[in-house]
């Protein structure tokens, strides 16, 4: 069956350092992948999209690398602030009228 | 430019009842998608509907039906509810080939 896994155990990081975080998948074929900012008692936000033809994509401080030979996306955040505290979610899509995936999610807090 | 909107905010029902919640996407969409959120986990996907059909489907079971108006507006109905249904819907919209906007959802609590 599909999978998608992200980092389960919360991330703690100092600010101004790098944030990672990781989305792995089986069992599927992405056309597609998204992801979403989530804060609490809020809906997700849309952050970057990737396609199965790109490698990388940018936008402002995030980056996001999308890997369809390990089946793995990496999300980053440079100088990390406490402001980025939130949970992430990375989502899978098909493509055209196929229904999006979400992971479990990542929480991360950025501590001062 | 308003965004999703979802109504209730909270609802609180009991075993067996039924329930709807409403939505109305971001001016422009004319897709609307639904998700229920339980705590700790990630979006699952109900259904999506387009042009007033339903036209996806996750794993939920016939007591989760919807509806889309020719407003693009939408109703999420739940009947004979459990207490696993307890968990926040969200609403999200989009148009073709676009990422979706959601809504910040109604928080269902069953007793």
């Amino acid at each position: 069956s599909q999978k998608i896994e992200q980092n389960s155990e919360a991330l703690n990081i100092q600010e101004g350092k790098t944030a990672t975080l990781t989305c792995n998948y089986t069992n599927y074929s992405p056309a597609y992948l998204q992801w979403y900012r989530q804060d609490p008692g809020r809906g997700p936000v849309f952050l970057l999209l990737i396609r199965e033809n790109e490698k990388e994509k940018r936008k402002e401080r995030l980056k996001v690398t999308f890997d369809t030979t390990l089946k793995q996306s990496l999300f980053h955040i440079t100088a990390s602030q406490p402001a980025d505290s939130a949970t992430y979610l990375c989502a899978l899509d098909r493509g055209g009228y196929q229904k999006v995936t979400f992971g479990t999610g990542t929480k991360l807090q950025v501590i001062p | 430019d308003a965004g999703v909107t979802q109504s209730p905010t909270h609802l609180i029902k009991t075993r067996g009842q039924q329930v709807t919640l409403r939505c109305s996407p971001k001016s422009g969409h004319d897709t609307v998608s639904w998700y229920q959120q339980a705590l700790g986990q990630g979006p699952q996907f109900i259904f999506q509907y387009y042009e007033e059909e339903e036209r996806q489907r996750g794993n939920f079971p016939d007591r989760f039906s919807g509806h889309q108006f020719p407003n693009y507006s939408s109703e999420l109905n739940v009947n004979a509810l459990l207490l696993g249904d307890s968990a926040l819907y969200l609403c999200a919209s989009s148009l073709m080939g676009t990422a979706a906007h959601f809504g910040d959802g109604t928080r269902l609590s069953i007793l």
